[in-house]
């Protein structure tokens, strides 16, 4: 298995809901993060995982909370969110956090907050 | 910190001819550098990536990018363009200070013409 798979692949949520998101793999690979993606610019980091933990926060509002429960899975929990957070949320993994070997890319979760 | 500047927002080449896409660096340390494709609503797909060794770099579709240190440059390159090329290209460098994260070019838009 080389994929990093995400589900669900579109979303639309109000403002008041609460759900996840999901990113899986299981090539081994210890660093995983999440990326956000608006409609034509690039991806800007959000969150890294390295080793099951927290390493790295790119000042993300805490209406994003990130949960990793083991090396193959990788969630993204969504709270009151605005319409400006609707975007493409893309997932991705590497084989170890100290290079970027085998970095893979999931196909994204399309956001979109009404 | 690493990062990469994209030259040029939109290009557009007729079909049959050369395709390239400027990518310049800036890195203290040796580079990892990527090029990627989105297709629209789609994510990111790898074409290809150097780390060490040959600098030359064959990725998929065709496509290839030759690392230049003296030049600090990744340029994307494709001898003859098909309209299926038509795409966002991004270029992008590893950043060793955040977990091996990529830090993204502004991307390049393709536009292939008959």
């Amino acid at each position: 298995d080389t994929e990093v798979t995400q589900t669900p692949k579109h979303l639309v949520m109000g403002m008041t809901n609460k759900k996840s998101l999901k990113c899986e793999q299981h090539m081994g690979h210890r660093a995983m993060y999440w990326y956000k993606q608006k409609a034509k610019k690039p991806p800007e980091l959000m969150f890294v995982y390295s080793y099951e933990k927290l390493s790295i926060n790119e000042s993300v509002p805490s209406r994003f909370s990130p949960e990793c429960p083991n090396s193959s899975l990788l969630n993204l929990h969504l709270h009151a969110l605005q319409p400006e957070d609707s975007a493409l949320y893309l997932c991705a993994s590497s084989q170890i956090p100290t290079q970027a070997i085998g970095y893979t890319f999931g196909s994204g979760t399309r956001l979109t907050v009404v | 910190a690493q990062s990469v500047t994209q030259l040029g927002s939109h290009v557009s080449v007729s079909e049959g001819a050369l395709v390239l896409l400027r990518c310049n660096y800036s890195s203290s340390v040796p580079p990892y550098l990527f090029w990627y494709v989105q297709y629209p609503n789609q994510g990111l797909q790898l074409l290809l990536k150097y780390t060490t060794g040959a600098t030359l770099v064959k990725g998929i579709n065709g496509f290839e990018a030759e690392f230049k240190k003296s030049e600090t440059s990744f340029h994307l390159t494709k001898p003859s363009a098909h309209m299926s090329d038509a795409a966002e290209y991004f270029c992008a460098v590893s950043v060793s200070n955040s977990g091996y994260a990529l830090n993204f070019g502004k991307g390049t838009s393709l536009l292939v013409t008959p």
